[in-house]
Protein backbone atom coordinates (compact mmCIF):
# COMPACT_ATOMS: atom_id res chain seq x y z
CA UNK A 1 0.00 0.00 0.00
CA UNK A 2 1.58 3.45 -0.27
CA UNK A 3 2.51 5.70 1.94
CA UNK A 4 -0.02 8.74 0.41
CA UNK A 5 -2.96 8.05 -1.90
CA UNK A 6 -4.60 10.09 -4.08
CA UNK A 7 -6.81 9.58 -7.31
CA UNK A 8 -4.94 10.82 -10.35
CA UNK A 9 -8.03 12.22 -11.99
CA UNK A 10 -8.45 14.51 -14.06
CA UNK A 11 -11.03 16.02 -11.92
CA UNK A 12 -13.17 18.32 -14.35
CA UNK A 13 -15.48 20.83 -12.83
CA UNK A 14 -17.06 23.87 -14.21
CA UNK A 15 -16.46 27.62 -12.96
CA UNK A 16 -18.09 28.57 -9.98
CA UNK A 17 -18.34 24.63 -8.78
CA UNK A 18 -16.88 23.70 -5.60
CA UNK A 19 -14.23 21.16 -6.49
CA UNK A 20 -13.50 18.05 -3.95
CA UNK A 21 -9.90 16.52 -3.95
CA UNK A 22 -8.83 13.65 -1.69
CA UNK A 23 -6.34 12.36 0.12
CA UNK A 24 -5.78 8.75 2.47
CA UNK A 25 -2.24 8.37 4.30
CA UNK A 26 -1.14 4.67 5.24
CA UNK A 27 0.40 5.62 8.61
CA UNK A 28 -1.82 6.51 11.64
CA UNK A 29 1.04 8.18 13.54
CA UNK A 30 1.02 11.12 10.70
CA UNK A 31 1.32 14.38 12.43
CA UNK A 32 1.10 16.88 9.42
CA UNK A 33 -0.71 17.18 6.27
CA UNK A 34 -0.21 19.57 3.32
CA UNK A 35 -1.83 20.81 -0.03
CA UNK A 36 0.60 21.53 -2.35
CA UNK A 37 -0.26 23.25 -6.01
CA UNK A 38 1.93 22.69 -9.26
CA UNK A 39 1.06 23.92 -12.71
CA UNK A 40 2.64 22.35 -15.21
CA UNK A 41 6.30 22.92 -15.61
CA UNK A 42 6.36 24.92 -12.49
CA UNK A 43 7.69 23.20 -9.31
CA UNK A 44 5.08 22.65 -5.94
CA UNK A 45 3.42 25.85 -4.25
CA UNK A 46 1.63 25.12 -0.61
CA UNK A 47 -1.54 26.14 -0.61
CA UNK A 48 -2.56 24.84 3.28
CA UNK A 49 -1.53 22.96 6.15
CA UNK A 50 -3.38 21.05 8.83
CA UNK A 51 -2.43 19.67 11.95
CA UNK A 52 -5.81 18.66 13.93
CA UNK A 53 -9.14 16.95 13.40
CA UNK A 54 -11.63 19.26 11.80
CA UNK A 55 -11.76 22.24 9.11
CA UNK A 56 -9.15 25.20 8.10
CA UNK A 57 -10.42 28.13 6.13
CA UNK A 58 -8.34 29.94 4.28
CA UNK A 59 -10.37 31.98 1.05
CA UNK A 60 -12.15 29.76 -0.76
CA UNK A 61 -9.70 26.87 0.19
CA UNK A 62 -10.76 24.65 3.33
CA UNK A 63 -8.48 21.49 4.65
CA UNK A 64 -10.46 18.50 6.62
CA UNK A 65 -8.94 16.22 8.30
CA UNK A 66 -10.23 13.30 9.76
CA UNK A 67 -7.16 11.41 11.93
CA UNK A 68 -9.58 8.00 12.50
CA UNK A 69 -10.29 7.37 8.64
CA UNK A 70 -6.87 8.31 7.47
CA UNK A 71 -8.40 10.56 5.49
CA UNK A 72 -7.47 14.35 4.13
CA UNK A 73 -9.45 16.81 1.77
CA UNK A 74 -9.30 19.69 -0.05
CA UNK A 75 -12.10 22.06 -1.02
CA UNK A 76 -12.20 24.43 -3.17
CA UNK A 77 -15.34 26.72 -3.47
CA UNK A 78 -15.58 29.10 -7.12
CA UNK A 79 -13.27 27.26 -9.22
CA UNK A 80 -11.97 29.51 -11.35
CA UNK A 81 -9.96 28.60 -14.62
CA UNK A 82 -7.22 29.50 -12.83
CA UNK A 83 -6.98 26.53 -10.48
CA UNK A 84 -6.53 24.28 -13.20
CA UNK A 85 -3.29 22.53 -11.63
CA UNK A 86 -2.18 19.71 -10.25
CA UNK A 87 -3.01 19.37 -6.28
CA UNK A 88 -0.40 17.31 -4.33
CA UNK A 89 -1.04 16.16 -0.94
CA UNK A 90 1.92 15.67 1.53
CA UNK A 91 2.07 13.90 4.62
CA UNK A 92 4.89 13.97 7.33
CA UNK A 93 5.31 10.53 8.83
CA UNK A 94 5.38 9.83 12.35
CA UNK A 95 9.37 9.47 13.54
CA UNK A 96 10.43 11.56 10.52
CA UNK A 97 13.05 14.58 11.38
CA UNK A 98 10.89 17.11 8.59
CA UNK A 99 10.58 15.56 5.07
CA UNK A 100 7.10 14.78 3.21
CA UNK A 101 5.54 12.07 1.78
CA UNK A 102 4.03 12.97 -1.53
CA UNK A 103 0.98 11.66 -3.56
CA UNK A 104 0.57 11.52 -7.43
CA UNK A 105 -1.27 14.18 -7.19
CA UNK A 106 -4.93 14.74 -8.98
CA UNK A 107 -4.92 16.49 -11.86
CA UNK A 108 -7.78 19.63 -11.87
CA UNK A 109 -9.29 20.66 -14.97
CA UNK A 110 -11.95 24.02 -14.23
CA UNK A 111 -13.94 25.10 -17.41
CA UNK A 112 -14.91 27.96 -18.14
CA UNK B 1 14.36 37.71 -5.46
CA UNK B 2 14.82 36.12 -2.26
CA UNK B 3 13.24 32.65 -3.21
CA UNK B 4 14.89 29.19 -3.39
CA UNK B 5 17.33 29.52 -6.57
CA UNK B 6 18.51 26.20 -8.29
CA UNK B 7 21.11 25.90 -11.05
CA UNK B 8 21.32 24.93 -13.82
CA UNK B 9 17.62 25.12 -15.30
CA UNK B 10 18.44 22.19 -17.64
CA UNK B 11 21.22 19.53 -17.74
CA UNK B 12 21.67 17.30 -20.66
CA UNK B 13 24.76 14.25 -20.25
CA UNK B 14 25.23 11.22 -21.35
CA UNK B 15 25.20 7.98 -19.11
CA UNK B 16 28.17 7.49 -17.62
CA UNK B 17 28.58 11.09 -16.55
CA UNK B 18 28.95 13.08 -13.45
CA UNK B 19 26.76 15.72 -12.50
CA UNK B 20 26.53 18.43 -9.91
CA UNK B 21 23.62 20.57 -9.22
CA UNK B 22 23.59 23.67 -6.95
CA UNK B 23 20.43 25.22 -4.79
CA UNK B 24 20.53 28.56 -2.49
CA UNK B 25 17.92 28.14 0.29
CA UNK B 26 16.30 31.49 1.16
CA UNK B 27 18.62 32.79 3.43
CA UNK B 28 16.73 32.51 6.89
CA UNK B 29 15.86 28.50 6.78
CA UNK B 30 18.11 25.84 8.56
CA UNK B 31 16.26 23.42 6.72
CA UNK B 32 17.37 22.37 3.05
CA UNK B 33 15.73 19.22 1.22
CA UNK B 34 16.16 17.53 -2.36
CA UNK B 35 13.93 15.71 -3.89
CA UNK B 36 13.11 14.26 -7.36
CA UNK B 37 9.94 14.55 -9.34
CA UNK B 38 9.09 12.12 -12.97
CA UNK B 39 6.21 12.63 -15.00
CA UNK B 40 3.01 12.11 -13.19
CA UNK B 41 4.73 11.45 -9.74
CA UNK B 42 4.32 13.11 -7.15
CA UNK B 43 8.32 14.85 -5.73
CA UNK B 44 9.83 11.75 -4.36
CA UNK B 45 12.34 12.39 -0.81
CA UNK B 46 15.65 11.80 -1.66
CA UNK B 47 17.86 13.51 1.81
CA UNK B 48 17.30 16.19 4.26
CA UNK B 49 19.78 18.56 5.85
CA UNK B 50 19.31 21.16 8.92
CA UNK B 51 22.50 22.92 9.00
CA UNK B 52 25.03 21.50 7.79
CA UNK B 53 23.90 18.04 8.91
CA UNK B 54 22.55 15.99 6.95
CA UNK B 55 20.09 14.15 9.22
CA UNK B 56 17.86 12.23 6.91
CA UNK B 57 18.13 10.15 3.70
CA UNK B 58 16.15 7.59 1.59
CA UNK B 59 16.94 4.01 1.76
CA UNK B 60 16.15 4.54 -1.81
CA UNK B 61 19.09 6.35 -2.78
CA UNK B 62 21.78 5.19 -5.10
CA UNK B 63 25.69 5.07 -3.38
CA UNK B 64 25.84 7.16 -6.78
CA UNK B 65 23.79 10.28 -4.84
CA UNK B 66 25.77 12.62 -2.64
CA UNK B 67 24.85 15.59 -1.27
CA UNK B 68 26.53 18.43 0.97
CA UNK B 69 25.55 21.32 2.21
CA UNK B 70 28.86 23.19 3.62
CA UNK B 71 28.45 25.36 6.18
CA UNK B 72 24.85 25.39 6.18
CA UNK B 73 24.32 28.03 3.34
CA UNK B 74 23.62 26.58 -0.45
CA UNK B 75 23.56 22.36 -1.49
CA UNK B 76 24.97 20.30 -4.25
CA UNK B 77 23.12 16.83 -5.31
CA UNK B 78 26.36 14.98 -7.23
CA UNK B 79 25.32 12.00 -9.49
CA UNK B 80 27.94 9.99 -10.61
CA UNK B 81 27.89 7.44 -13.84
CA UNK B 82 24.79 9.02 -14.50
CA UNK B 83 22.40 6.33 -15.94
CA UNK B 84 18.80 6.87 -17.81
CA UNK B 85 17.06 6.05 -14.96
CA UNK B 86 18.35 9.38 -13.11
CA UNK B 87 16.40 11.51 -16.01
CA UNK B 88 14.01 13.16 -13.87
CA UNK B 89 13.45 16.86 -12.25
CA UNK B 90 15.18 17.31 -9.26
CA UNK B 91 13.56 20.15 -6.58
CA UNK B 92 15.32 21.98 -3.90
CA UNK B 93 12.97 22.95 -1.13
CA UNK B 94 14.25 24.96 2.22
CA UNK B 95 12.12 25.59 4.95
CA UNK B 96 11.86 27.50 8.30
CA UNK B 97 11.82 26.06 11.81
CA UNK B 98 8.11 24.75 11.10
CA UNK B 99 7.21 22.29 8.50
CA UNK B 100 6.12 24.54 5.23
CA UNK B 101 8.94 23.84 2.34
CA UNK B 102 9.51 26.06 -0.13
CA UNK B 103 10.43 24.90 -3.97
CA UNK B 104 12.57 26.19 -6.15
CA UNK B 105 12.12 26.13 -9.70
CA UNK B 106 14.09 22.39 -10.21
CA UNK B 107 16.95 21.51 -12.19
CA UNK B 108 15.83 18.85 -15.41
CA UNK B 109 18.02 15.99 -15.85
CA UNK B 110 18.63 14.43 -19.12
CA UNK B 111 20.48 11.28 -19.43
CA UNK B 112 20.55 10.19 -23.26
Amino acid sequence: QKEVEQNSGPLSVPEGAIASLNCTYSDRGSQSFFWYRQYSGKSPELIMFIYSNGDKEDGRFTAQLNKASQYVSLLIRDSQPSDSATYLCAVRLRGSQGNLIFGKGTKLSVKP
Amino acid sequence: DTGVSQNPRHKITKRGQNVTFRCDPISEHNRLYWYRQTLGQGPEFLTYFQNEAQLEKSRLLSDRFSAERPKGSFSTLEIQRTEQGDSAMYLCASSPSNEKLFFGSGTQLSVL
